[in-house]
Order: C-alpha cells, then structure tokens, then sequence
C-alpha cells in the first residue's frame, strides 16, 4: 500500500520483556516521528529522523526507549525492560521533506501499535 | 516552549448541522503550521486541513473549514452539513520543529 504501515498492531508483553516496534514510513518519506499515545489523550512526541539521522530524541521517556532508522526507510522502536506505564499505542508518521514546500510539513500518520504491558 | 489547548472534551452536533471545534495555543514564533486530525474508533489519524501561518485566507476543504486568528492564536474547525462518519477524536496540531498536540474534542455526530 501506499500509506504508513506499522508492526505488530497489537502487542502483549510481560513486565520486564523487551519488545520492538516498526514503521514502514511512505516511500520516498524523508521525515519519520515516533509518538505515544496514552488513552483518552494526544500524541505525545518522542523522536525525529531525517533520513537515518535521529535529529530529536528529546521526547523519549527514559534509556529504555530507542529508536533507529539504519538505511534511512524502515525504522524500530524498541523499549528494554517494559513497565506498565509503557503502554499506550505507539504512533509513527511520516512526512515528504524535512521543511519548506506546499506539503512538507504535513504528516501522514500509521495504524498504530496498541501495547499492553502486563 | 508551544502548548496546545482544546478546551472541549466531548461536543455533539445532529446531522447536517454545524459544529465549531475550538483550539489555542501559545508561540513566540512567526512561521509555523497548523493542523487538525482526525481519529475515527479505528485510531488511524488522519488529516482533516492544514493552514500555513503566513497565509491569512482561512483553508478550506469541502465541508472543512478553519478560522485562524493568528493574533489571538486560535484555531478553530468548522464542520458543516455534519455526517455520521464525521463521529470521531479531532485533535488540533502544531508544528515548527516538533508536533505538538491537543488532548482532543470528541465529537459525536447524532442522526
């Protein structure tokens, strides 16, 4: 397809086990972002790519959160040690270039991946 | 630092009505912009209109409109002739580095 798609929709995982995310931005998509959403509110930010550089990691929570986009496409989430105020449903988006342009700020959102943290 | 404000939690409308979703938010910056989104039961968050700062018309998308008070730093959507599958989460969004975003507005659309 042509949109964002994120893995696993749904994840369950145990307290203290180790879990990873991803993001299959649109192709072509300079721009990547990662956020958290919990229940009931906004998208909080945790971290930017412009292609494989992580420009902004000032929203990670904790150094359980970290995030990678090796070749500048797919990108992981991964959060060590979970606890259960990890879970939320992580969102991921994408966007044409880094500023500037008619459409270069706009933000094309993936399904989500719903984490429950047991 | 910017903030995003929504002040409505939940707002109904019936079906082909109006409604007016109403969003502030504080900057010290010039040139940015803004967004609403929309995310249906399914969470899949989608654009509903965007507006550049530096533009002073208002945007317009179809039934989609927004009345952007730069000054007054406010942000508000219209929706008219409201639709059944208008029925979602609709969150007002920043941008100048980062996204920020508003708690949301929960709108219910009542046939």
């Amino acid at each position: 397809g042509a949109g964002v798609s994120q893995s696993p929709r749904y994840k369950v995982a145990k307290r203290g086990q180790d879990v990873a995310l991803r993001c299959d931005p649109i192709s072509g998509h300079v721009s990547l972002f990662w956020y958290q959403q919990a229940l009931g509110q906004g998208p909080e930010f945790l971290t930017y790519f412009q292609n494989e550089a992580q420009l902004d990691k000032s929203g990670l929570p904790s150094d359980r959160f970290f995030a990678e986009r090796p070749e500048g496409s797919v990108s992981t989430l991964k959060i060590q040690r979970t606890q259960q105020e990890d879970s939320a449903v992580y969102l991921c988006a994408s966007s044409l270039v880094a500023s500037g342009g008619p459409d270069g700020e706009t933000q094309y959102f993936g399904p989500g991946t719903r984490l429950l943290v047991l | 630092a910017q903030t995003v404000t929504q002040s409505q939690p939940e707002m109904s409308v019936q079906e082909a009505e109006t409604v007016t979703l109403s969003c502030t938010y504080d900057t010290s910056e010039n040139n940015y912009y803004l967004f609403w989104y929309k995310q249906p039961p399914s969470r899949q968050m989608i654009l509903v209109i965007r507006q550049e700062a530096y533009k002073q018309q208002n945007a317009t998308e179809n039934r989609f409109s927004v009345n952007f008070q730069k000054a007054a730093k406010s942000f508000s959507l219209k929706i008219s002739d409201s639709q059944l599958g208008d029925t979602a989460m609709y969150f007002c969004a920043f941008i100048l580095n980062d996204m920020r975003f508003g708690a949301g507005t929960r709108l219910t659309v009542k046939p």
